[in-house]
């Protein structure tokens, strides 16, 4: 079966630019997550989403990060404007169901450099 | 707030010795908990899981974790280590909504 698939892989761009990164989950899989793994640091949960609807989202810096899954699939993070800390590795993440039990399948990820 | 910790930032084993990762959660109630592994190039996966249960969960490519409540702690365990090991390891507590990360241990196996 084909795993969380997301673009680009990379993004360098200088700050108070912006910048949006695409998840496609697994198919079938109801919950998605954004999770930022900033270098030395383990990943931190950004966003939830559970279909087309936030489920957590206490992370998110909502000033500058957005983020949306209109259909239910696909799902897109922004940012604007960037950053220097927002150098970082951004994870998708899909599961069955929002469940423990449930295991999370995570993303290539997308390494953004802010200059 | 629920964290948790990793005691070694990076370690580094000669082929066929033992491994035994530290992690330490701060959260009183029950916990379901995780190890996972993102090997160089790769995707982070899951190498096992603890729900309830025997406290001694075994995972793929031979790992074992050990659920001490008492302790706090869930540390990753091989009894002999090979140069395909080679990877970063995280311990994650799922305490009820979301996985909380430790920092991470960097494992490098020397052939």
């Amino acid at each position: 079966e084909a795993g969380v698939a997301q673009s680009p892989r990379y993004k360098i761009i200088e700050k108070r630019q912006s910048v949006a990164f695409w998840c496609n989950p697994i198919s079938g899989h109801a919950t998605l997550y954004w999770y930022q793994q900033i270098l030395g640091q383990g990943p931190k949960l950004l966003i939830q989403f559970q279909n087309n609807g936030v489920v957590d989202d206490s992370q998110l810096p909502k000033d500058r990060f957005s983020a949306e899954r209109l259909k239910g699939v696909d799902s897109t993070l922004k940012i604007q404007p960037a950053k220097l800390e927002d150098s970082a590795v951004y994870l998708c993440a899909s599961s069955l169901g929002p469940s423990a039990k449930d295991t999370q399948y995570f993303g290539p990820g997308t390494r953004l450099t802010v200059l | 707030a629920q964290s948790v910790s990793q005691h070694n930032h990076h370690v580094i084993l000669s082929e066929a010795a033992s491994l035994e990762l530290g992690c330490n959660y701060s959260y009183g109630g029950t916990v379901n908990l995780f190890w996972y592994v993102q090997y160089p190039g790769q995707h982070l996966q899951l190498l096992l899981k603890y729900f309830s249960g025997d406290p001694l969960v075994k995972g793929i490519k031979g790992f074992e974790a050990e659920f001490i409540k008492s302790k706090f702690s869930f540390n990753l365990r091989k009894p002999s280590v090979q140069w395909s090991d080679t990877a970063e390891y995280f311990c994650a507590v799922h305490p009820g909504g979301k996985l909380i990360f430790g920092q991470g241990t960097e494992l490098s196996v020397k052939p």
